[in-house]
């Protein structure tokens, strides 16, 4: 079955630090690779996605680049801001046939930035 | 508005008691589908619809039933709610696109079960 694995954290950095969060994946077929980020007290929005190998999403200065050969989709950002503390959820949608239409999170990573 | 919304945002209720979160769309998705988030599991899947009349179980469908008798309604009833069932209900459409297919979601009912 698909699987999603990222860094769990908590993960806490200052204002101005750059940002790695690692993101795997294992799937059937050929899947669409997203970020989802939950500001405190919302619901889920999608940051980025990329929906074929070596396609950079990019949003908010947020990066993450589709890499098939190792499978993953590691979330970057050069300088990160107070306003970046939210949960971060990769997931993953299969192109393949059946149940393609659902997405598979990972368990979500805390990122809490000070000033 | 258009958009998603969930009712009601936030329910304290009691062991063996049903009770029902309301979800509604109105960008007529095709697809909806209920997501519950708990710590150290993240989301994980409870039921989705990809039309009304049209329902399958999840990850973890135990203890809840869904109907969709409306393309914009999808409700999650706790037939009879348990501690375990404490949690943040997440409520999400989709309208198929093949693999650019983007998730919408509300902004959850936090659940106490006591």
């Amino acid at each position: 079955g698909n699987s999603v694995t990222q860094m769990e954290g908590p993960v806490t950095l200052s204002e101005e630090a750059f940002l790695t969060i690692n993101c795997t994946y294992t799937a059937t077929g050929y899947p669409s690779l997203f970020w989802y980020v939950q500001y405190p007290g919302e619901g889920l929005q999608l940051l980025l996605k990329a929906t074929k190998a070596d396609d950079k999403g990019s949003n908010k200065g947020f990066e993450a680049t589709y890499r098939k050969e190792t499978t993953s989709f590691h979330l970057e950002k050069g300088s990160v801001q107070v306003s970046d503390s939210a949960v971060y959820f990769c997931a993953l949608s299969a192109d393949s046939g059946g149940s393609n239409y659902k997405l598979t999170f990972g368990k979500g990573t805390l990122l809490t930035v000070n000033p | 508005d258009a958009g998603i919304t969930q009712s009601p945002r936030y329910k304290i209720t009691e062991t063996g008691r049903q009770v029902t979160l309301m979800c509604h769309q109105t960008w007529s998705h095709s697809y909806m589908f209920w997501y519950r988030q708990d710590l150290g599991h993240g989301l994980r899947l409870i039921y989705y619809s990809a039309a009304a009349d049209i329902t399958d179980k999840g990850e973890v469908p135990d203890g809840y039933v869904v109907s969709r008798s409306k393309t914009e309604n999808f409700p999650l009833t706790l037939e009879s709610a348990t501690r375990s069932q404490t949690s943040v209900y997440f409520c999400a459409s989709s309208e198929w696109q093949g693999s650019n297919t983007e998730a919408f979601f509300g902004q959850g009912t936090r659940l106490t079960v006591v």
